[in-house]
Protein backbone atom coordinates (compact mmCIF):
# COMPACT_ATOMS: atom_id res chain seq x y z
CA UNK A 1 0.00 0.00 0.00
CA UNK A 2 1.09 3.62 0.00
CA UNK A 3 3.39 5.08 2.15
CA UNK A 4 3.29 7.95 3.94
CA UNK A 5 6.32 9.23 6.34
CA UNK A 6 7.51 12.11 9.09
CA UNK A 7 10.42 13.45 9.99
CA UNK A 8 11.45 14.07 12.47
CA UNK A 9 9.91 10.76 14.79
CA UNK A 10 10.42 12.61 17.86
CA UNK A 11 12.19 16.33 18.81
CA UNK A 12 12.60 18.41 21.99
CA UNK A 13 12.69 21.43 22.07
CA UNK A 14 12.90 24.50 24.32
CA UNK A 15 9.98 26.58 25.31
CA UNK A 16 9.58 29.33 22.73
CA UNK A 17 11.64 28.07 19.91
CA UNK A 18 9.59 26.40 16.68
CA UNK A 19 9.66 23.03 15.58
CA UNK A 20 8.92 22.05 11.79
CA UNK A 21 7.33 18.39 11.12
CA UNK A 22 7.33 17.19 7.36
CA UNK A 23 4.88 14.74 5.97
CA UNK A 24 5.84 13.20 2.74
CA UNK A 25 3.81 10.94 0.31
CA UNK A 26 6.75 8.56 -0.71
CA UNK A 27 5.01 7.10 -3.84
CA UNK A 28 1.72 8.87 -4.98
CA UNK A 29 0.84 12.28 -5.07
CA UNK A 30 -1.15 13.96 -2.00
CA UNK A 31 -3.04 17.32 -3.23
CA UNK A 32 -4.80 16.70 0.35
CA UNK A 33 -3.20 16.02 3.69
CA UNK A 34 -4.41 16.38 7.23
CA UNK A 35 -2.85 16.87 10.47
CA UNK A 36 -3.79 15.58 13.38
CA UNK A 37 -2.90 15.83 17.19
CA UNK A 38 -3.04 13.18 19.48
CA UNK A 39 -2.65 13.75 23.70
CA UNK A 40 -1.46 10.59 25.45
CA UNK A 41 -4.52 8.12 25.76
CA UNK A 42 -6.51 10.38 24.13
CA UNK A 43 -8.09 10.11 20.03
CA UNK A 44 -6.98 11.99 17.19
CA UNK A 45 -7.81 15.47 17.22
CA UNK A 46 -8.00 16.96 12.71
CA UNK A 47 -5.76 20.26 13.32
CA UNK A 48 -5.87 21.57 9.61
CA UNK A 49 -6.51 20.34 6.25
CA UNK A 50 -3.72 20.97 3.93
CA UNK A 51 -4.15 21.69 0.39
CA UNK A 52 -1.35 21.77 -2.39
CA UNK A 53 -1.09 25.44 -3.48
CA UNK A 54 -3.87 26.97 -1.54
CA UNK A 55 -4.26 27.99 2.16
CA UNK A 56 -4.76 25.60 4.60
CA UNK A 57 -7.74 24.75 6.63
CA UNK A 58 -8.19 24.85 10.00
CA UNK A 59 -10.57 23.31 12.08
CA UNK A 60 -12.31 25.19 15.28
CA UNK A 61 -10.19 26.29 18.06
CA UNK A 62 -6.76 25.45 16.03
CA UNK A 63 -4.68 28.88 16.37
CA UNK A 64 -3.33 29.28 12.21
CA UNK A 65 -0.70 31.41 13.04
CA UNK A 66 0.60 29.13 15.86
CA UNK A 67 0.80 25.85 13.23
CA UNK A 68 1.62 27.18 10.47
CA UNK A 69 0.84 24.41 7.42
CA UNK A 70 2.65 24.27 4.12
CA UNK A 71 1.82 22.37 1.29
CA UNK A 72 4.21 23.70 -1.78
CA UNK A 73 4.36 20.56 -3.42
CA UNK A 74 2.50 17.45 -4.23
CA UNK A 75 4.30 14.97 -2.05
CA UNK A 76 5.26 17.35 1.11
CA UNK A 77 3.32 19.27 3.83
CA UNK A 78 5.47 20.97 6.70
CA UNK A 79 3.82 21.81 9.76
CA UNK A 80 5.16 24.27 12.03
CA UNK A 81 4.82 24.70 15.39
CA UNK A 82 5.92 28.31 16.28
CA UNK A 83 7.01 29.60 19.77
CA UNK A 84 6.16 26.32 21.47
CA UNK A 85 4.76 26.06 24.84
CA UNK A 86 5.04 22.50 27.29
CA UNK A 87 1.13 22.29 26.43
CA UNK A 88 2.22 21.96 23.00
CA UNK A 89 3.85 18.79 23.67
CA UNK A 90 1.71 16.07 21.66
CA UNK A 91 1.88 12.94 19.06
CA UNK A 92 1.03 14.92 15.58
CA UNK A 93 0.61 12.95 12.96
CA UNK A 94 -0.13 13.20 9.11
CA UNK A 95 -2.05 11.77 6.75
CA UNK A 96 -2.93 11.70 2.77
CA UNK A 97 -5.69 10.72 0.92
CA UNK A 98 -4.58 8.38 -2.03
CA UNK A 99 -6.08 9.61 -5.36
CA UNK A 100 -6.54 6.29 -6.93
CA UNK A 101 -8.06 5.03 -4.10
CA UNK A 102 -9.61 8.49 -3.11
CA UNK A 103 -11.66 6.78 0.39
CA UNK A 104 -8.27 5.61 1.50
CA UNK A 105 -6.12 7.61 3.88
CA UNK A 106 -2.68 6.56 4.54
CA UNK A 107 -1.40 7.90 8.10
CA UNK A 108 2.10 8.58 9.04
CA UNK A 109 4.02 6.93 12.05
CA UNK A 110 3.52 9.87 13.63
CA UNK A 111 6.19 12.76 15.60
CA UNK A 112 6.51 12.68 19.30
CA UNK A 113 7.41 16.55 20.36
CA UNK A 114 8.26 17.22 23.62
CA UNK A 115 8.34 20.80 24.79
CA UNK A 116 10.67 21.89 28.03
CA UNK B 1 -14.70 17.98 17.47
CA UNK B 2 -15.30 14.01 18.24
CA UNK B 3 -18.07 12.44 16.59
CA UNK B 4 -17.48 8.69 16.84
CA UNK B 5 -18.18 7.32 20.72
CA UNK B 6 -16.55 3.61 20.88
CA UNK B 7 -17.25 1.37 23.37
CA UNK B 8 -15.94 0.05 25.73
CA UNK B 9 -12.84 2.23 26.14
CA UNK B 10 -11.20 -0.71 27.76
CA UNK B 11 -11.22 -4.66 26.64
CA UNK B 12 -8.68 -7.16 28.50
CA UNK B 13 -9.52 -10.75 27.29
CA UNK B 14 -7.67 -13.84 26.87
CA UNK B 15 -5.74 -15.42 23.71
CA UNK B 16 -8.32 -17.02 21.51
CA UNK B 17 -10.76 -15.55 22.74
CA UNK B 18 -13.04 -13.33 20.53
CA UNK B 19 -12.94 -9.13 20.83
CA UNK B 20 -15.95 -7.03 19.97
CA UNK B 21 -16.12 -3.28 20.04
CA UNK B 22 -18.63 -0.83 19.29
CA UNK B 23 -18.70 2.60 17.94
CA UNK B 24 -22.28 5.13 17.51
CA UNK B 25 -21.89 8.40 15.54
CA UNK B 26 -24.32 10.91 14.79
CA UNK B 27 -24.44 12.38 11.51
CA UNK B 28 -24.99 11.23 7.93
CA UNK B 29 -21.41 9.56 6.41
CA UNK B 30 -20.16 8.27 3.49
CA UNK B 31 -18.54 5.31 4.95
CA UNK B 32 -16.53 4.40 8.31
CA UNK B 33 -13.57 2.82 8.75
CA UNK B 34 -11.16 0.93 11.18
CA UNK B 35 -8.01 2.05 12.24
CA UNK B 36 -5.43 0.07 14.56
CA UNK B 37 -2.68 1.69 16.68
CA UNK B 38 0.09 0.33 18.44
CA UNK B 39 1.57 2.59 21.12
CA UNK B 40 2.96 5.16 20.62
CA UNK B 41 3.12 4.52 16.74
CA UNK B 42 1.00 5.43 13.23
CA UNK B 43 -2.32 4.34 12.53
CA UNK B 44 -2.61 1.33 10.44
CA UNK B 45 -6.01 1.13 8.05
CA UNK B 46 -7.91 -2.09 8.67
CA UNK B 47 -11.02 -2.00 6.68
CA UNK B 48 -13.70 0.20 5.53
CA UNK B 49 -17.22 0.02 4.91
CA UNK B 50 -19.61 2.04 3.06
CA UNK B 51 -22.67 3.77 4.06
CA UNK B 52 -24.84 1.13 1.06
CA UNK B 53 -22.74 -1.97 3.33
CA UNK B 54 -23.98 -3.67 5.93
CA UNK B 55 -21.17 -6.30 6.56
CA UNK B 56 -17.93 -6.89 5.96
CA UNK B 57 -14.50 -8.92 6.46
CA UNK B 58 -11.16 -9.19 6.03
CA UNK B 59 -9.19 -11.86 7.43
CA UNK B 60 -10.61 -12.47 11.39
CA UNK B 61 -12.19 -9.21 11.23
CA UNK B 62 -16.03 -8.52 10.39
CA UNK B 63 -17.21 -5.36 10.66
CA UNK B 64 -20.55 -4.09 10.43
CA UNK B 65 -22.49 -1.45 10.09
CA UNK B 66 -26.29 -0.08 11.19
CA UNK B 67 -27.22 3.48 9.79
CA UNK B 68 -30.05 3.21 11.47
CA UNK B 69 -29.06 3.13 14.73
CA UNK B 70 -25.76 4.94 13.23
CA UNK B 71 -23.74 2.36 14.97
CA UNK B 72 -20.63 0.06 13.83
CA UNK B 73 -18.95 -3.24 15.39
CA UNK B 74 -15.67 -4.45 15.34
CA UNK B 75 -14.94 -8.09 15.44
CA UNK B 76 -11.80 -9.68 16.08
CA UNK B 77 -11.69 -13.70 15.92
CA UNK B 78 -9.51 -16.00 17.61
CA UNK B 79 -7.39 -13.37 18.90
CA UNK B 80 -3.23 -12.95 19.37
CA UNK B 81 -1.24 -11.38 21.58
CA UNK B 82 -0.17 -9.02 18.76
CA UNK B 83 -3.77 -7.93 18.63
CA UNK B 84 -2.66 -5.65 21.52
CA UNK B 85 -3.25 -2.48 20.71
CA UNK B 86 -5.85 0.47 20.25
CA UNK B 87 -8.51 0.59 17.90
CA UNK B 88 -10.44 3.95 16.12
CA UNK B 89 -13.56 3.90 14.06
CA UNK B 90 -13.41 6.95 11.77
CA UNK B 91 -16.33 8.27 9.88
CA UNK B 92 -16.06 10.16 6.31
CA UNK B 93 -18.56 13.07 6.40
CA UNK B 94 -17.58 13.41 2.82
CA UNK B 95 -15.71 16.89 3.20
CA UNK B 96 -12.44 14.59 2.60
CA UNK B 97 -11.70 14.63 6.45
CA UNK B 98 -12.21 11.66 9.15
CA UNK B 99 -13.93 12.42 12.49
CA UNK B 100 -12.38 9.82 14.72
CA UNK B 101 -13.81 8.08 17.97
CA UNK B 102 -12.35 7.68 21.28
CA UNK B 103 -10.62 4.39 20.65
CA UNK B 104 -10.70 1.16 22.33
CA UNK B 105 -7.91 -0.53 24.26
CA UNK B 106 -7.55 -4.17 23.72
CA UNK B 107 -5.49 -6.19 25.24
CA UNK B 108 -4.96 -9.72 25.05
CA UNK B 109 -3.72 -11.55 27.91
CA UNK B 110 -1.53 -14.73 26.66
Amino acid sequence: GAVVSQHPSWVICKSGTSVKIECRSLDFQATTMFWYRQFPKQSLMLMATSNEGSKATYEQGVEKDKFLINHASLTLSTLTVTSAHPEDSSFYICSARDPVAADTQYFGPGTRLTVL
Amino acid sequence: SQQGEEDPQALSIQEGENATMNCSYKTSINNLQWYRQNSGRGLVHLILIRSNEREKHSGRLRVTLDTSKKSSSLLITASRAADTASYFCATDEGAQKLVFGQGTRLTINP
